[in-house]
């Protein structure tokens, strides 16, 4: 699976939206997008994946560049139950590839 | 739905105490896995199984063992407690090996 890098850590005004980076520089063709968050304690929790084209549920919304060597994963309106790690992974859905998470985007969000 | 459920919650082992931790999962999904989390660090996979009756070993799966007798539970056991085991523990699944998981609330597991 190709490599990710994240911020160590982010800070958001609630209310405002959340911008997530995430560089995927070494993506291949079959590999997808996903993310995940943790808040603290609890377990991962997935929030959307996607292929090249952007995605919206009702959670957030994955913006994926053109070329597919970055992304960005919005929030459009954090609350402070958002502050949480945020984990970028890329994962090829055409093999029985296991999901590794690195460090992730510890994401504050200020009151 | 329950989703994925974890037992224990909370566990505290000699060392060289064996136990099993217990995942179950109400969602009828194919694969299921175990991961451990460290203190700061991210997750890493120790086990996982595909489909019932199948396991596959992940990055850490020395001192571990699994079974998947039935679809919808996990089981993952230590052997031999040993202080290097002390971590949080989480079970996960998805309706197939490559899609998205979903995971449990943990098991938090001290060895003395």
């Amino acid at each position: 699976d190709a490599k990710t890098t994240q911020p160590t850590s982010m800070d958001c005004a609630e209310g405002r939206a959340a911008n997530l980076p995430c560089n995927h520089s070494t993506i291949s063709g079959n590999e997808y997008v996903y993310w995940y968050r943790q808040i603290h304690s609890q377990g991962p929790q997935y929030i959307i994946h996607g292929l090249k084209n952007n995605e919206t549920n009702e959670m957030a919304s994955l913006i994926i560049t053109e070329d597919r060597k970055s992304s960005t994963l919005i929030l459009p309106h954090a609350t402070l139950r958002d502050t949480a790690v945020y984990y970028c992974i890329v994962r090829s859905t055409h093999r029985d590839d296991k999901i590794i998470f690195g460090k992730g985007t510890r994401l504050h969000i200020l009151p | 739905n329950a989703g994925v459920t974890q037992t224990p919650k909370f566990q505290v082992l000699k060392t060289g105490q064996s136990m099993t931790l217990q995942c179950a999962q109400d969602m009828n999904h194919n694969s299921m896995y175990w991961y451990r989390q460290d203190p700061g660090m991210g997750l890493r996979l120790i086990y996982y199984s595909a489909s019932e009756g199948t396991t596959d070993k992940g990055e850490v799966p020395d001192g571990y063992n699994v079974s998947r007798l039935k679809k919808q539970n996990f089981l993952l056991g230590l052997e031999s407690a040993a202080p290097s085991q002390t971590s949080v523990y989480f079970c996960a699944s998805s309706v197939q090996s490559r899609a998205e998981q979903y995971f449990g609330p943990g098991t938090r597991l001290t060895v003395t």
